[in-house]
């Protein structure tokens, strides 16, 4: 079946240490997001990937870093820098073709990053 | 800059009972499409309905219904005869049209909780 799929699913780091959240999808979709999502804020949205080896920055990207070798991978990186890493991270996917600008996004099923 | 509000935290009902969730969205694009999802406890944020801003029709799926009102800049989301399996968090989002802004932006959720 096609989706879009988020390793690990559960993760604990200690302070000072990278870690690297892995998002495959096997939708051929070329755009591919990633959200952080915290007790009673919502999704906020970190980094976006429209296209192969192109990303832009999101409202929050201070801390993180992506890249985007593959159209199906989009792995996203949490460095030292980010001072409040402890969330729930989502990773999603939708097609940016110009018909079809309004399609919907499709997630994963979240990473729950534990910084100890 | 668009904005997505989401009053009610919470809200808890017995099961059999309707239960409407609220949006107020904020936009200066004329041309905008609005979202539903559903974030059960699994995690993945599974996509309910999409609306275009110049579509003010209003929608029914079974036991969902949507009422979008540009007049209000509402978008509010009515489940009939709820039931257990609605408890989840409900998320609202917004996407606008213009330039590379393909990214949504989301409301704080409405967790819903629906009790035998």
């Amino acid at each position: 079946d096609g989706g879009i799929t988020q390793s690990p699913k559960y993760l604990f780091r200690k302070e000072g240490q990278n870690v690297t959240l892995s998002c495959e999808q096997n939708l051929n979709h070329d755009a591919m997001y990633w959200y952080r999502q915290d007790p009673g804020q919502g999704l906020r949205l970190i980094y976006y990937s429209q296209i192969v080896n192109d990303f832009q920055k999101g409202d929050i990207a201070e801390g993180y870093s992506v890249s985007r070798e593959k159209k199906e991978s989009f792995p996203l990186t949490v460095t030292s820098a980010q001072k409040n890493p402890t969330a729930f991270y989502l990773c999603a996917s939708s097609t940016s073709q110009r018909e079809v600008r309004t399609g919907e996004l499709f997630f994963g099923e979240g990473s729950r990053l534990t910084v100890l | 800059a668009q904005k997505v509000t989401q009053a009610q935290t919470e809200i808890s009902v017995v099961e059999k009972e309707d239960v409407t969730l609220d949006c107020v969205y904020e936009t200066r694009d004329t041309t905008y499409y609005l979202f539903w999802y559903k974030q059960p406890p699994s995690g993945e944020l599974v996509f309910l309905i999409r609306r275009n801003s110049f579509d003010e029709q209003n929608e029914i799926s079974g036991r969902y219904s949507w009422n979008f009102q540009k007049s209000t800049s509402s978008f509010n989301f009515t489940i009939t005869a709820s039931q257990v399996v609605d408890s989840a968090v409900y998320f609202c989002a917004l996407r606008g049209r213009g330039g590379s802004n393909y990214k949504l932006t989301f409301g704080k959720g409405t967790l819903l909780t629906v009790n035998p």
